[in-house]
């Protein structure tokens, strides 16, 4: 089975600062990648994903991630922070597991804005 | 426009009882997808289903049950309410079909339901 780790729980930053959240996986195929984030009370959104082809993705709001296979890393990037990207981050993994296709979680990095 | 709700998102009921969640989406999605969410662990995979008719144990199935009559409704059922089980619980749909469907295409989250076992 695969798993995603995101080694930080959590990250403070200063508005307009640049951000990484880092997110790790293991899995023995291509990955199937995915940056979710969830405001207070919100569900998940979607932010971005990478399925093949070019390593860097761009994605909504700014951000951006970059594949590294070498380094089972998926790394989430942004060069300016603004107060409203204060918010709960997820990495995930769509896996083949059987017969089931679906997402496994990271358990999230939760990042706050300095004013 | 389409969209996925939940209800109710705020809910607190006694150990022992059976609660129902909803979940209904409006993207004709074929899968659906219930997760729980807890500090320190993410969002983790309850049950699934592949469309009518059609569902399937995830990671922490047990003391829960599903059920698909129609595309639109996935209710998630706790048979008896344990205080393990209190956590946030989100819905999720996906499109697709065949084997790769669930991983390449994009999941549409409710905004969860607050579960208190108490």
């Amino acid at each position: 089975a695969q798993s995603v780790t995101q080694p930080d729980i959590h990250i403070t930053v200063s508005e307009g600062a640049s951000l990484e959240l880092r997110c790790n996986y293991s899995y023995g195929a291509t990955p199937y990648l995915f940056w979710y984030v969830q405001s207070p009370g919100q569900g998940l959104q979607l932010l971005l994903k990478y399925f093949s082809g070019d390593t860097l993705v761009q994605g909504i709001k700014g951000f951006e991630a970059e594949f590294k296979r070498s380094q089972s890393s998926f790394n989430l990037r942004k060069p300016s922070v603004h107060w409203s990207d204060a918010a709960e981050y997820f990495c995930a993994v769509g896996e083949l597991w059987g017969s089931a296709r679906q997402l496994t979680f990271g358990s999230g990095t939760q990042l706050t804005v300095l004013p | 426009d389409a969209e996925i709700t939940q209800s109710p998102r705020h809910k607190i009921t006694e150990t022992g009882r059976q609660v129902t969640l909803a979940c209904h989406q409006t993207w004709n999605h074929n899968n659906m997808f219930w997760y729980r969410q807890d500090l320190g662990h993410g969002l983790r995979l309850i049950h699934y289903s592949y469309g009518v008719q059609d569902t399937n144990k995830g990671e922490v199935s047990d003391g829960y049950s599903v059920s698909r009559s129609n595309t639109e409704d996935l209710p998630l059922t706790l048979e008896s309410a344990a205080s393990s089980q209190t956590s946030v619980y989100f819905c999720a749909s996906s499109e697709g079909t065949g084997p790769r469907l669930g991983m390449n295409t994009e999941a549409f989250f409710g905004q969860g339901t607050r579960l208190t076992v108490v």
